[in-house]
């Protein structure tokens, strides 16, 4: 199985900061990585898919880069919605394999 | 509006059962792969397993953790998904989603339904 590790487990930063939150799998699975977000109560949503493409709705401010086996999560200017949990996961093979999670608290 | 609605949670002991339904309105369910992801209260996300479309015979995947436990099912006629889980221990104590799989990522889930598995 792919293990995919996020780094950090927990993240506290201000409005307008930028934010990176780092995503590692255990072995290259090229662009084939999702990140999701999820406020407490609620489902997950999809945030960024294929590596770096932004789901549709998505805020402009949230990006990603990497391929391989190393990814970031980037929030180029911190906003209070942004207080959530996220998630990597991935697709390149089955069984799917999330990040363990990084929260992220607004200072 | 695409919409998932999970039912069929609750309360059942160690090696008990429970079926799980996942209802789907707002696209062509038939056309999908759909998959069940659990989250363990305060913990983060696994995946259990897929069913695949008519196209591709309906087949099936499952996670270890699962396997030879759960079924997954769907009827098409009624754009819906299943989880039959069987032999049920107190690991499975998730709240259980239904997603759309598309290209492998997960969109959109359903709000969930909470399985609980104790004496």
């Amino acid at each position: 199985d792919i293990q995919m590790t996020q780094s950090p487990s927990s993240v506290s930063a201000s409005v307008g900061d930028r934010v990176t939150i780092t995503c590692r799998a255990s072995q290259a699975i090229g662009t084939w990585l999702a990140w999701y977000q999820q406020k407490p109560g609620k489902a997950p949503q999809l945030l960024i898919y294929a590596a770096s493409s932004l789901q549709s709705g998505g805020p402009s401010r949230f990006s990603d880069s990497g391929s391989g086996t190393d990814f970031t999560l980037i929030i180029s200017s911190l906003q209070p919605e942004d207080s959530a949990t996220y998630y990597c996961q991935q697709g390149k093979s089955l069984p799917f394999t999330f990040g363990q999670g990084t929260r992220l608290e607004i200072k | 509006e695409v919409q998932l609605v999970e039912s069929g949670g609750g309360l059942v002991q160690p090696g008990g059962s429970l079926r799980l339904s996942c209802a789907v309105s707002g696209f062509t369910f038939s056309d999908h792969y759909m998959d069940w992801v659990r989250q363990a209260p305060g913990k983060g996300l696994e995946w259990v397993g897929r069913s695949r479309n008519k196209a591709h015979s309906y087949s099936t995947e499952y996670a270890a953790s699962v396997k030879g436990r759960f079924t997954i099912s769907r009827d098409d006629s009624k754009n819906s998904l299943y989880l039959e889980m069987n032999s049920l221990k107190t690991e499975d104590t998730a709240v259980y989603y239904c997603a759309r799989a598309m290209s492998n990522k997960f969109d959109p889930w359903g709000q969930g339904t909470l399985v609980t598995v104790s004496s």
